[in-house]
């Protein structure tokens, strides 16, 4: 089966940085997945990384580490508007993508 | 606007009623899924289609099923429904199997009482 592992919870200051661990096991891998979800609403696509490292995009950034079947994502200068649930993916073998239950972020001002 | 539709927005249904939640995309994906979303579980597969006329069962079928008659219509039937089905269901759509552009709807809400 698959097993994807993130912090339920994360709370940070406005203009400040977090970053939201994921480990994961799944039946093969052919990539990862970060979704923004805002309460009420549909999960939104943010990054996905298939090789080693990081990729930078604005103020998110996500990094892989498949011997170590690790990613974080790094979000930088907090707004408001980040709060939200993250959500790590990653995709099996199968194409089939397992989520982890999500990670709240809370900013406070 | 492009994009996938999904219907009804929210939905009471009494025990043991059969429902029908629609989905419908416009983006000309072949691969489509069905998602429910419990707190603290997070997102889990119930059926999936990687190109019309073929489905495939997720992580949670059971009580669930599914056609995909052609390319853009996804419908998720409950036979009977139970308690237990009281989610927020997600339709998603992908351009293959791949999971690459993996677009969701805006989630139907179900509670079954």
């Amino acid at each position: 089966g698959q097993n994807i592992d993130q912090p339920t919870e994360m709370t940070a200051t406005e203009g400040a940085i977090v970053q939201i661990n994921c480990t994961y096991q799944t039946s093969g891998f052919n990539g990862l997945f970060w979704y923004q979800q805002h309460a009420g609403e549909a999960p939104t696509f943010l990054s996905y990384n298939v090789l080693d490292g990081l990729e930078e995009k604005g103020r998110f950034s996500s990094f892989l580490s498949r011997s170590k079947g690790y990613s974080y994502l790094l979000l930088k200068e907090l707004q408001m508007k980040d709060s939200a649930s993250y959500l790590c993916a990653a995709l099996s073998n199968d194409y089939k993508l397992s989520f982890g239950a999500g990670t709240t972020v809370t900013v406070r001002a | 606007i492009a994009g996938i539709t999904q219907a009804p927005t929210s939905q009471i249904l009494a025990a043991g009623r059969r429902m029908t939640l629609r989905c419908t995309q416009d983006m000309r994906h072949n691969a489509m899924y069905w998602y429910r979303q419990d707190l603290g579980l997070g997102l889990r597969l119930i059926h999936y289609s990687n190109t019309a006329g073929t489905t495939g069962k997720g992580e949670v079928p059971d009580g669930y099923s599914v056609s995909r008659a052609n390319t853009d219509d996804f419908p998720l039937t409950l036979a009977s429904a139970v308690p237990s089905q009281t989610s927020v269901y997600f339709c998603a759509s992908s351009h293959d199997e791949t999971g690459h552009g993996y677009t969701f709807g805006s989630g139907t809400r179900l509670t079954v009482v």
